[in-house]
């Protein structure tokens, strides 16, 4: 099925250390999602964006919804060994009721 | 806790087999989805159901089907089943049926059913 692109695929950071993720799709959405997925576990919900060009944040997470509407990003700051897991983003377009999801970015963090 | 139940948490069985997955939405929400993540893969989206009416369906297979009972919990039922269908099954549920506006889109995940067919 159709997916939005997610880069980095992976990457390996420092404890301490600012994250950064996007994800960018070739279609406009009115929604992005952002989640964090541990091994065998379900995605849990970090931040929800609802319009273009907002920014919210949830404890160290921040997150934008771009000015194009093709675009979301995820910061982390001062990373932590817990924030080791799968970070997927999903977008909701206009009128249809599918979410696509990106292809995660996997974070590993080093003590 | 996302408020998502989903049972059986683990189900193993064998090929040709059929077997039913149950998930309970957040207290209010009336729209469930339902998605299979192989292992190492992304979430691929099967269907959708808002208030008992089905309102969008992905790649979801013939031997898969599902209902949205009017206590609003869910049933994927999977039928002949295949090595290939050994996957993670999540069931997610939002407010609304996933038209955008604030806190109607959001959607919150259950734990998942691993499903293991030998």
């Amino acid at each position: 099925g159709q997916q939005l692109n997610q880069s980095p695929q992976s990457m390996f950071i420092q404890e301490g250390e600012d994250v950064s993720m996007n994800c960018t799709s070739s279609s406009i959405f009115n929604t992005w999602l952002w989640y964090k997925q541990d091994p065998g576990e379900g995605p849990v919900l970090l931040i929800a964006l609802y319009k273009a060009g907002e920014l919210t944040s949830n404890g160290r997470l921040t997150a934008q919804f771009g000015i194009t509407r093709k675009d979301s990003f995820l910061n982390i700051s001062a990373s932590i060994p817990s924030d080791v897991g799968i970070y997927f983003c999903a977008g909701l377009g206009s009128g249809t009721y599918k979410y696509i999801f990106g292809t995660g970015t996997r974070l590993k963090v080093l003590a | 806790d996302s408020g998502v139940t989903q049972t059986p948490k683990h189900l193993i069985t064998a090929t040709g087999q059929r077997v039913t997955l149950r998930c309970s939405p957040r207290s209010g929400d009336l729209s469930v989805y339902w998605y299979q993540q192989s292992l190492d893969q992304g979430l691929q989206f099967l269907i959708q159901y808002y208030n008992g009416e089905e309102r969008a369906k992905g790649n979801i297979l013939e031997r898969f089907s599902a209902q949205q009972f009017p206590d609003l919990h869910s049933e994927l039922n999977l039928s002949s089943l295949e090595l290939g269908d050994s996957a993670l099954y999540f069931c997610a549920s939002s407010v609304g049926p996933s038209t955008s506006g604030r806190y109607r889109a959001a959607q919150y995940f259950g734990p998942g059913t691993r499903l293991t067919v030998l």
